[in-house]
C-alpha cells in the first residue's frame, strides 16, 4: 500500500452523524497533514499534527496519531451536507530527507441532507 | 491576496502533441510543488522547487516531462510528446519556507486529457 493509505475509500452517512476516516502510513514522519477537496477544486489544509502530539482538535475536526500503529484518524463530528468532499491524509518524510508531503487515495465523504 | 493558480483549468490534446501547464505560487513562497493525480489513484508528488532551483524530481515519470521555474517566479510543466496515461489531473502548491512545519496551499489543478 502507498505511503499515506486512507481507508475506507468511499463513506457515505447522514447528515448530523459523525463521520471517521483512518490512514495509515509506513515510514517514520515528522507530522501528518489532513487535506479536503471538494469536486473540482484544490485540497485545501484542515489539520497538522506533529509526530509527538496524540491528539488535536479544530472546530468539528478531531485528529488522534498512532505512531506506534503509524496510523492516523480523522472524525468530523456533527456532519453536514457542505462535508461532502474527499479527504485526503499526507505525510512528511521523516528523516529520509525529501521535502514534500506523500498523499493517499483519499477517502470520498458523501453526507446526505 | 491571491491564491495559487493554474493555468489552462482543462486541457484536450491527442496523443503525440506537446501540453504546457503552468502555475503561479502565492507571491512570496519560495517553495512550488507539483503532484498529479490519475483516474481517481493517490496524489503522486513529481517535484519540488525551491525557488528556480529543482530541489527534488524524484517523482518525474520520464524524460517526457520537462518543469521549469525561471527567476524563481511562475513554474510551467511541459509534456512532450503526451502519451495516453499522462491523462489526469495536475495540481500545484506552494508553500512559504519551513516546509514541514506549515500547510501547502493548492492551485485548482490543470485537468489533461490525452485522446
Amino acid at each position: 500500500s502507498q505511503q499515506g493509505e486512507e481507508d475506507p475509500q468511499a463513506l457515505s452517512i447522514q447528515e448530523g452523524e459523525n463521520a471517521t476516516m483512518n490512514c495509515s502510513y509506513k515510514t517514520s514522519i515528522n507530522n501528518l497533514q489532513w487535506y479536503r477537496q471538494n469536486s473540482g477544486r484544490g485540497l485545501v489544509h484542515l489539520i497538522l499534527i506533529r509526530s509527538n502530539e496524540r491528539e488535536k482538535h479544530s472546530g468539528r475536526l478531531r485528529v488522534t496519531l498512532d505512531t506506534s500503529k503509524k496510523s492516523s484518524s480523522l472524525l468530523i463530528t456533527a456532519s453536514r451536507a457542505a462535508d461532502t468532499a474527499s479527504y485526503f491524509c499526507a505525510t512528511d518524510a521523516g528523516d529520509t530527507g525529501r521535502r514534500a508531503l506523500t498523499f493517499g487515495s483519499g477517502t470520498r465523504l458523501q453526507v446526505q441532507p | 491576496e491571491a491564491g495559487v493558480t493554474q493555468f489552462p483549468s482543462h486541457s484536450v490534446i491527442e496523443k503525440g502533441q506537446t501540453v504546457t501547464l503552468r502555475c503561479d505560487p502565492i507571491s512570496g513562497h519560495d517553495n512550488l510543488y507539483w503532484y498529479r493525480r490519475v483516474m481517481g489513484k493517490e496524489i503522486k508528488f513529481l517535484l519540488h522547487f525551491v525557488k528556480e532551483s529543482k530541489q527534488d524530481e524524484s517523482g518525474m515519470p520520464n524524460n517526457r516531462f520537462l518543469a521549469e521555474r525561471t527567476g524563481g517566479t511562475y513554474s510551467t510543466l511541459k509534456v512532450q510528446p503526451a502519451e495516453l496515461e499522462d491523462s489526469g489531473v495536475y495540481f500545484c502548491a506552494s508553500s512559504q519556507v519551513g516546509w514541514n512545519t506549515g500547510e501547502l496551499f493548492f492551485g485548482e489543478g490543470s485537468r489533461l486529457t490525452v485522446l
